[in-house]
């Protein structure tokens, strides 16, 4: 299923659904957003960015949308795998610096 | 593999000691950053240098320091260690300043005991 709405620290997913990921951004003047996805025991690792010129981008079964009106980013998985498992950050540039959101744990059903 | 390396992988040591950590960034990166990363905290920026300078600072304490060596490798000291300090610490690098994908390396797990 999917989970739209207010930020959640966790997310439960049935394999092969898609999964929504949301994220609540503080700075108005951020113009630069990225995803990050974080496994058990490892460093963040990049999944997609996107400039505030943009309201959408897409990937590799990935989508992030940007809402500027309200502050508001939101990940995308389809088909979400066992592989997508892990805790997602939302991360916004303002003056070089790199802020990350709290993160939501995902976990994958099989 | 990010291509940023991180020593040593863990750390474990008393309060009130001294410890280093090393980060070699990506080939071809000027920037390095480090962020601590605790479970109150979340991810925190701690400070970054471009080229051998610092460039911008977060919330870093004065007991601690780093520095970019001429070969863009970077290590941070933490001094007075107290146990609030046990945490994953995170270096990343990026090509250029800003707006910049930043790439992460394995962390280093610090115990302070």
């Amino acid at each position: 299923g999917e989970s739209v709405g207010l930020h959640l620290p966790t997310l439960s997913v049935q394999e092969g659904d898609n999964s929504i990921i949301n994220c609540a951004y503080s700075n108005s003047a951020s113009d630069y957003f990225i995803w990050y996805k974080q496994e058990s025991g490892k460093g963040p690792q990049f999944i997609i960015d996107i400039r505030s010129n943009m309201d959408k981008r897409q990937g590799q079964r990935v989508t992030v949308l940007l809402n500027k009106t309200v502050k508001h980013l939101s990940l995308q998985i389809a088909a979400t795998q066992p592989g997508d498992s892990a805790v997602y950050f939302c991360a916004e540039i303002n003056d070089y610096k790199l802020s990350f959101g709290a993160g939501t744990t995902v976990t994958v059903r099989a | 593999d990010s291509g940023v390396t991180q020593t040593p992988k863990h750390l474990i040591t008393a309060t009130g000691q001294r410890v280093t950590l090393r980060c070699s960034p990506r080939s071809g990166d000027l920037s390095v950053y480090w962020y601590q990363q605790s479970l109150d905290q979340g991810l925190q920026f701690l400070i970054q240098y471009y080229n051998g300078e610092e460039r911008a600072k977060g919330n870093i304490l004065e007991r601690f320091s780093a520095q970019q060596f001429p070969d863009l490798h970077s290590e941070l000291n933490l001094s007075s260690l107290e146990l609030g300090d046990s945490a994953l610490y995170f270096c990343a690098s990026s090509v250029g300043l800003a707006e910049n994908i930043q790439y992460f390396g394995a962390g280093t797990r610090l115990s302070v005991l």
